[in-house]
């Protein structure tokens, strides 16, 4: 069966402190990964993605780190802030289909 | 723009009772889903539109559950004979052709008793 695991399951970090989450998946087929942000209450938002073809993607202070013989995936975000504190998701999707297979999400909160 | 909607937000239903639950995708976008997330969950994928035809299905979980799209627009999610297993929140989302971004709304939480 498709999985993706998502590592920790919840993650606290102080003000300006750096916030790292972990996914690794199995099936080689995947060929684009996304994170999404979830805020209580509200829909999952896409935050940054990134395909296999590179080992990097940075977006302002979110930074993916994707490993393709690890077959890992990884969100670093920089200078973390309390409005960062949210649920965060990593995906991933195969070749040959639009749907999305979910990590089991990552809580994290960022004390002042 | 208007995001993705879905109505209702909250719905409260008996063991056994039929239900639906709307989605508005994003005007224009032709590929809409429909994932479903349990408490301390990732959503879990069910079914996707392309237009008006399901692309795929796999997801549902039974024959008690049903979607349709009939115009290429508006979805229905349909949940026959509810079981209190089926309380979880109904995620819908939609994408532009071609794009890989699927936008998702808030989301109905149905609480079966």
């Amino acid at each position: 069966q498709q999985q993706v695991k998502q590592s920790p399951q919840s993650l606290i970090v102080q003000k300006g402190g750096i916030s790292i989450i972990n996914c690794a998946y199995e099936n080689t087929a995947f060929d684009y990964f996304p994170w999404y942000q979830q805020f209580p209450g509200k829909g999952p938002a896409l935050l940054i993605a990134i395909r296999p073809d590179v080992s990097e993607k940075k977006e302002g202070r979110f930074t993916i780190s994707f490993n393709k013989s690890a077959k890992q995936f990884s969100l670093h975000i920089m200078d973390s802030q309390p409005g960062d504190s949210a649920t965060y998701f990593c995906a991933a999707r195969g070749y040959n289909t639009d749907k999305l297979i979910f990590g089991t999400g990552t809580r994290l909160q960022v004390f002042p | 723009g208007a995001g993705v909607s879905q109505t209702p937000s909250n719905k409260v239903t008996e063991k056994g009772k039929y239900v639906e639950l709307r989605c508005d995708p994003i005007s224009g976008h032709t590929a809409l889903y429909w994932y479903r997330q349990s408490l301390g969950q990732g959503p879990e994928f069910l079914i996707y539109f392309q237009g008006t035809g399901a692309a795929d299905d796999s997801g549902l979980p039974n024959d008690r559950f049903f979607a349709v799209r009939p115009e290429g627009s508006v979805s229905t999610l349909k949940i026959q004979r509810t079981e209190r297993g089926d309380s979880a929140v109904y995620l819908c989302a939609s994408s532009r052709g071609g794009s890989e971004t699927q936008y998702f709304g808030p989301g109905t939480r149905l609480l079966v008793l």
